[in-house]
């Protein structure tokens, strides 16, 4: 069974750009979920995704957004891009959701903003 | 402050040596708990979970935690460590109080030396 897929794996970018990230999941987990990774801040959670509709959200600027598809992949924007984005940001697919189910992560998407 | 701590930011052992890592976290009310684990160049992944029940949890490679309600804490142990467990161990939890959204602790770094 293929794991959780992240793309892009590194990318660079400048101040007031804005990125895409993609995320697609373990085949059959209608549950996404998006984590920020700094060394200062640790592992904070940005939004979870469940069949198409946003369940939850973290304590981030609007400047973060993100949608599922009908397929249950994922997409997380980023825009007006700011140095303290640069970050790992790590998707989770489960089948179930954050609040009871076990999370399968990616490897992540490493951004970095100049 | 920080819903979710965890103290010790570095630990160094010697194989056989029991490791214990401490969790606190400053929700009321219902909460399911988790620890995930990070190996080097590796993704995060599931140790053990608790939601209710006994409060002794085994996972897997020979983990397990110990969920004290009074104590807000949910430690993670392990008698004799291997080399093969130098890894950062996370602490998550999620909180009905916190509107079920999943916080994690800053992450343990523990470096098991041969």
């Amino acid at each position: 069974k293929a794991g959780v897929t992240q793309t892009p794996r590194y990318l660079i970018k400048t101040r007031g750009q804005q990125v895409t990230l993609s995320c697609s999941p373990i085949s059959g987990h209608r549950s996404v979920s998006w984590y920020q990774q700094t060394p200062g801040q640790g592992l904070q959670f940005l939004f979870e995704y469940f069949s198409e509709t946003q369940r939850n959200k973290g304590n981030f600027p609007g400047r973060f957004s993100g949608r599922q598809f009908s397929n249950s992949r994922s997409e997380m924007n980023v825009s007006t891009l700011e140095l303290g984005d640069s970050a790992l940001y790590l998707c989770a697919s489960s089948p179930t959701g954050i609040v009871t189910g076990e999370l399968f992560f990616g490897e992540g998407s490493r951004l970095t903003v100049l | 402050a920080q819903s979710v701590s965890q103290h010790n930011h570095h630990v160094i052992l010697s194989e056989a040596a029991s490791l214990e890592l401490g969790c606190n976290y400053s929700y009321g009310g219902t909460v399911n708990l988790f620890w995930y684990v990070q190996y080097p160049g590796q993704h995060l992944q599931l140790l053990l979970k608790y939601f209710s029940g006994d409060p002794l949890v085994k996972g897997i490679k020979g983990f397990e935690a110990e969920f004290i309600k009074s104590k807000f804490s949910f430690n993670l142990r392990k008698p004799s460590v291997q080399w093969s467990d130098t890894a950062e161990y996370f602490c998550a939890v999620n909180a009905r109080a916190a509107g079920n959204k999943l916080t994690f602790g800053g992450g343990t770094r523990v470096l098991v030396k041969p």
